[in-house]
């Protein structure tokens, strides 16, 4: 079964750190690109960012709203993904999912359930 | 940034109706437009890729049209499973942002 499980996420006052995980099953983690999205209170999707996969580099893209504070990484052997998060703001709040970017489609085809984060004093 | 714009931000209709919404973007996005639902506590699935293409095993009542700037999704003859919030997403280059969504309620 394709799946993506998230972790890591909690309470943490503004300014702090937070790093979240996501462990994928079922397909060949290392052959795709892997985005964060994150589910807003609002309910509305925001786009975080993306990291390539080994075939290109580990090329990394980020959300206006995030670059320079925020960091994606990967581990292709534990079928894992990362994202650090430095100097949090509430307005970062939000549910965060890893999702899968399937190559033909050219959109997110597999979303993980997500992990709360939220950021308040 | 590339700015995705949906309309209406809420739709109340009926089962059997054909309903329209409609997503602009804030600069040419060719057909880099993808389309989701989201379910109550469930994750977004996909249902039309690169602006009309249907994704595996999406009914056929759910179509996509248009390019550059201006796409519709269209559910035709909705049913009691397609109450949702739609969203549309561009993948033509990054950041890849998504429009606000769409809520369809019952009428």
């Amino acid at each position: 079964e394709l799946q993506l499980v998230e972790s890591g996420g909690g309470l943490v006052q503004p300014g702090g750190s937070l790093r979240l995980s996501c462990a994928a099953s079922g397909f060949t983690f290392g052959d795709y690109y892997m985005d964060w999205v994150r589910q807003t209170p609002g309910q509305g999707l925001e786009w975080v960012g993306r990291i390539r996969n080994r075939a290109h580099n580990y090329i990394t893209e980020y959300a206006t709203s995030v670059r320079g504070r925020f960091s994606i990484s990967r581990d292709d052997t534990r079928a894992t993904l990362h994202l650090q998060m430095d100097s949090l703001r509430a307005e970062d709040t939000a549910i965060y999912h890893c999702t899968r970017r399937d190559w033909a489609l050219d959109a997110f085809d597999i979303w993980g359930p997500g992990t709360m984060v939220t950021v308040s004093s | 940034d590339i700015q995705m714009t949906q309309s209406p931000s809420s739709l109340s209709a009926s089962i059997g109706d054909r309903v329209t919404i409609t997503c602009r973007a804030s600069q040419n996005i060719e057909t880099y437009l993808n389309w989701y639902q989201r379910k109550t506590g469930e994750t977004p699935k996909v249902l039309i890729y690169a602006a009309s293409l249907v994704e595996t095993g999406v009914p056929s009542r759910f179509s996509g049209s248009g390019s550059g700037t201006e796409f519709t999704l269209t559910i035709s003859g909705l049913q009691p499973e397609d109450f949702a919030t739609y969203f549309c997403q561009q993948s033509f280059t990054s950041p890849y942002t998504f429009g606000q969504g769409t809520k369809l309620e019952v009428k």
